[in-house]
């Protein structure tokens, strides 16, 4: 099982904010990157670190970490936005190894 | 521009093996660790390991010891990852995917955020 836990499902109205949540006792040391994942297709990074986005990446994805919980938040929320979103970060009950958060699946209705 | 490009699909037989590859190019390939994730169809995303890229030192997550190794083969910048013995509930797509690791001076250590993936590679396990 992972030891990063996020909700299996979440929703949200076309052009509202949400905000896709990992919990682990490993955030408390290690920032998480998240990931976005459309049908068929290879993941894409969307943040890492405390708050960081890569090049291409829209200004309404932005992440946040307090205590054991890093968030994902997505503003304005796009039709393009719908896709399974995964937190990535270190195991600390395994030797500090790496592990996936189980994945969100974000519905845009 | 960085790219990793993996082999084909490929469909086996169980107890046979397979050797998927991921050729990088657009970058120094040693100088990044390349990680392994694995996807059962309809499931999440699951780190395999990864290898150093610059002393071939391979680290395998728990339950990928075994039948699975990684490999390089520095001189054509392609990593490999080889699965012997294969099962039915071997069948997913794999990733190989780059490290970047960061260092995060807010807390004093360093991240492994993956900035590029492959593009998967299909392995299918049936009789």
């Amino acid at each position: 099982s992972s030891e990063l836990t996020q909700d299996p499902d979440v929703s949200v109205a076309l052009g509202q904010a949400v905000r896709i949540t990992c919990q682990g006792d490993s955030l408390r040391s290690y920032y998480a990157s998240w990931y976005q994942q459309k049908p068929g297709q290879a993941p894409v990074l969307v943040i890492y670190g405390k708050n960081n986005r890569p090049s291409g990446i829209p200004d309404r994805f932005s992440g946040s970490t307090s205590g054991n919980t890093a968030s994902l938040t997505i503003t304005g929320t796009q039709a393009e936005d719908e896709a399974d979103y995964y937190c990535y970060s270190r195991d600390m009950s395994v030797n500090h190894l790496l592990v996936f958060g189980g994945g969100t699946k974000l519905t845009v209705l | 521009q960085v790219r990793l490009v993996q082999s084909g699909s490929e469909l086996k037989k169980p107890g046979a093996s397979v050797r998927v590859s991921c050729k990088a190019s657009g970058y120094t390939f040693t100088s990044y660790a390349m990680n392994w994730v694995r996807q059962a169809p309809g499931q999440g995303l699951e780190w395999m390991g990864w290898i150093s890229t610059n002393t071939g030192i391979p680290t395998y997550a728990q339950g990928f010891t075994g039948r699975f190794v990684f490999s390089l083969d520095t001189s054509v910048s392609t990593a490999y990852l080889q699965i012997t013995s294969l099962k039915a509930d071997d069948t997913a797509v794999y990733y190989c995917a780059k490290d970047n690791p960061v260092w995060d001076g807010d807390r004093g250590v360093v991240l492994n955020p993956v900035d590029y993936w492959g593009q998967g590679t299909l392995v299918t396990v049936s009789s």
